[in-house]
């Protein structure tokens, strides 16, 4: 079983200021690492999905890059708006095992809150 | 465009009855899966179906039994419920990933809420 954390477990941000959360994973035997966005009471929604060390993805405000080698994974907020109030999720996978399908691991969130 | 649908959202259960959460995808996607969700712990894997005829364990399937129905749909039973299984379960598809490197994202369902007595 992979050990996926990620920090912090909440934050606190006025409307307007940038911020950033961490997730680390193993990386020995490293396939792809997600980010989803889990807004209360609706289901978690994919942001990014990472494989190669060195990626940086982006959707409109918020960017992720991805460090492979290290084990860890950066996601970004810019200019936080309180619509970005949400939990935001990483998973990691392993590498492929031959049985047609890749199992999640994921971490326990950080909870965002943007506070207008 | 449904996605993902669950049911039911909500169900109250005493111990040792059974049920069975229901999972169905209009995406065509291959694979699926069944998650729950509990206070302070990230989704855990319970099942999952790398494509139609074909099921394997996850990280926590003790008390849980899974069919793949056809291709769209995903089924988790609970045989004897206990109130350890009280969580909120999510289901989730995704494509299959065949070449390396290739990865797709899942897509989950609104969950069910599962409280037994």
């Amino acid at each position: 079983i992979l050990n996926v954390e990620q920090s912090p477990q909440s934050l606190h941000v006025q409307e307007g200021d940038s911020t950033n959360f961490t997730c680390s994973f193993p990386s020995s035997n490293f396939y792809a690492l997600h980010w989803y966005r889990w807004e209360t009471a609706k289901s978690p929604e994919a942001l990014f999905v990472m494989t190669l060390n060195g990626d940086e993805k982006k959707k409109g405000r918020i960017s992720a890059t991805l460090n492979t080698k290290e084990g860890y994974s950066y996601l970004y907020i810019k200019g936080s708006q309180p619509e970005d109030s949400a939990t935001y999720l990483c998973a990691s996978k392993l590498a492929y095992s031959g049985a047609g399908s890749y199992q999640l691991t994921f971490g326990k969130g950080t909870k965002l809150s943007v506070i207008p | 465009n449904a996605g993902v649908t669950q049911t039911p959202k909500f169900q109250v259960l005493k111990t040792g009855q059974s049920m069975t959460l229901q999972c169905a995808q209009d995406m065509n996607h291959n694979s699926m899966y069944w998650y729950r969700q509990d206070p302070g712990m990230g989704l855990r894997l319970i099942y999952y179906s790398a494509s139609e005829g074909t099921t394997d364990k996850g990280e926590v399937p003790n008390g849980y039994n899974v069919s793949r129905l056809n291709k769209r749909e995903f089924s988790l039973r609970l045989e004897s419920a206990a109130p350890s299984q009280t969580s909120v379960y999510f289901c989730a598809s995704s494509e299959r990933a065949v070449a390396l490197r290739e990865n797709q994202p899942q897509h989950f369902g609104d969950g069910t809420r599962l409280s037994i007595l």
